[in-house]
């Protein structure tokens, strides 16, 4: 069993809806959780963390962390054709500052 | 500027030699990684310092080597003994300690054994 799921896609929208990315992990005693962003051929660069239940919300993106159910979401509002990129989540167990990683999402924004 | 460099941007490699990537940081991070990626594999850690002149080895350390004998710099060799080192090496650092620590990327580099 994989340590962080993700649906690897592409999951397609259009422009000016709403994405919704979804992660699962298994370790219950994970404490800190990250999305990336990153486009084709460049590293990741962070969009959000979280850290307690309930939503966080930054500009047109909100994750949604639920502790219980093991998951946790990222959904992108007026996804515009820019936000097409593979999305990572990132998961630290309790303690040390080790991340594991889902394989990412791949968003496509179609006009 | 703050920030992460990773040199070089690509590097071709022939079978069997050993080849350095350099990593440096100027954001006083304590804690710095190094991460290889393949398509549809996600993120693997490698090598992990969370101090100067210490390391510990991630999930796939054999054929590799770290040092960390400066805070701002934590190169990694990729050994003959790597079998398959073709990939994308992502380099992060993150302030460390316990509790909530955000890791940041450099740009990368992209490593193709010839």
């Amino acid at each position: 069993q994989k340590e962080v799921e993700q649906n690897s896609g592409p999951l397609s929208v259009p422009e000016g809806a709403i994405a919704s990315l979804n992660c699962t992990y298994s370790d219950r005693g994970s404490q800190s959780f990250f999305w990336y962003r990153q486009y084709s051929g460049k590293s990741p660069e962070l969009i959000m963390s979280i850290y307690s239940n309930g939503d966080k919300e930054d500009g047109r993106f909100t994750a949604q962390l639920n502790k219980a159910s093991q998951y946790v979401s990222l959904l992108i509002r007026d996804s515009q054709p820019s936000d097409s990129a593979t999305y990572l989540c990132a998961v630290r167990a309790g303690g040390g500052n080790k991340l594991t990683f889902g394989t990412g999402t791949q968003l496509k924004v179609e006009l | 500027d703050g920030g992460i460099t990773q040199s070089p941007k690509y590097l071709f490699r022939k079978e069997g030699q050993n080849v350095t990537l350099s990593c440096e940081q100027n954001l006083n991070h304590d804690a710095m990684y190094w991460y290889r990626q393949d398509p549809g594999q996600g993120l693997r850690l490698i090598y992990y310092s969370q101090i100067v002149n210490d390391f510990q080895k991630g999930d796939i350390a054999e054929g590799y080597s770290v040092s960390r004998e400066k805070k701002e710099s934590f190169p990694l060799t990729v050994t003959s003994a790597q079998k398959n080192p073709t990939a994308f090496y992502l380099c992060a650092s993150s302030m460390g300690g316990a509790g909530a620590d955000t890791q940041y990327f450099g740009p990368g580099t992209r490593l193709t054994v010839l």
